[in-house]
C-alpha cells in the first residue's frame, strides 16, 4: 500500500511570507504527527492530530499551526517565516497514534527560508 | 529539550563488524524506538521494545532496553555498506509523540 506522501519534496521562501506543507498518511491511519529536524535542535515534535483534532502539541510559537481533514491529511501553515524554521518538516502517520507498531513517516518537506 | 541523547556522535567501520550505539533518556517510557534515516531524508522505523521487555531481535537488529538506567542500546551485526545512515532513539512517554535522541551517524566501509 502506499506510503506517507508529503507534499511539496522542496520549498524556498522568503522571510515574513507563510507556508503551508501537506502531508496524506497511510490509508487507514488516523493519527498524523509533524516534527521539524534541524541541525541545531535535532528532531522536535510540533503537534500531533488524530481524527480532525489536535491531541498534543510541542513547544512551538503560535505561528506554527496545522490541521486535519476528515480523509486524515493534514496540512501545516507556519506564518510570518523567520530564518531559524529552515528545516525538514517530516510527518507520520500511525493507526492510533499510541506507537504500539512505531511510526510510518514521510520523505519530508525540505524549506529554506532566505 | 530533547529527550534522548544517543553515544557515538559518530561510528566508522569496516563492513562484517558489529555496530553498537547506546541510547539514554530521561524519564519513565511506554516504549522506546529505533529508527533509521539516510541521508537527510524521511526516517525509517526499525523496532520497537515496550517498557516491559529487555530484549528484541528483529534480523540482524539487537536491541536492549534497561529501564533502571534509562538506558537502551542497538546492536547491528554483520553490518553491510547499505547500513551507513544516521540512527534516532525515540521514546514514547503515552502522549503519542515520540521524543528523539541527538542521533547516530554510522559509517560502514566496504
Amino acid at each position: 500500500k502506499a506510503g506517507v506522501t508529503q507534499t511539496p519534496r522542496y520549498l524556498i521562501k522568503t522571510r515574513g511570507q507563510q507556508v503551508t506543507l501537506s502531508c496524506s498518511p497511510i490509508s487507514g491511519h488516523r493519527s498524523v504527527s509533524w516534527y521539524q529536524q534541524t541541525p541545531g535542535q535535532g528532531l522536535q515534535f510540533l503537534f500531533e492530530y488524530f481524527s480532525e483534532t489536535q491531541r498534543n502539541k510541542g513547544n512551538f510559537p503560535g505561528r506554527f499551526s496545522g490541521r486535519q481533514f476528515s480523509n486524515s491529511r493534514s496540512e501545516m501553515n507556519v506564518s510570518t517565516l523567520e530564518l531559524g524554521d529552515s528545516a525538514l518538516y517530516l510527518c507520520a502517520s500511525s493507526l492510533e497514534g499510541t506507537g504500539r507498531y512505531g511510526y510510518t513517516f514521510g520523505s519530508g518537506t525540505r524549506l529554506t527560508v532566505v | 529539550s530533547q529527550q534522548g541523547e544517543e553515544d557515538p556522535q559518530a561510528l566508522s567501520i569496516q563492513e562484517g563488524e558489529n555496530a553498537t550505539m547506546n541510547c539514554s533518556y530521561k524519564t519513565s517510557i511506554n516504549n522506546l524506538q529505533w529508527y533509521r534515516q539516510n541521508s537527510g531524508r524521511g526516517l525509517v522505523h526499525l523496532i520497537l521494545i515496550r517498557s516491559n521487555e529487555r530484549e528484541k531481535h528483529s534480523g540482524r537488529l539487537r536491541v536492549t532496553l534497561d529501564t533502571s538506567k534509562k538506558s537502551s542500546s542497538l546492536l547491528i551485526t554483520a553490518s553491510r555498506a547499505a547500513d551507513t545512515a544516521s540512527y534516532f532513539c525515540a521514546t514514547e512517554t503515552g502522549a503519542n509523540n515520540l521524543f528523539f535522541g541527538t542521533g547516530t551517524r554510522l559509517t560502514v566501509i566496504p
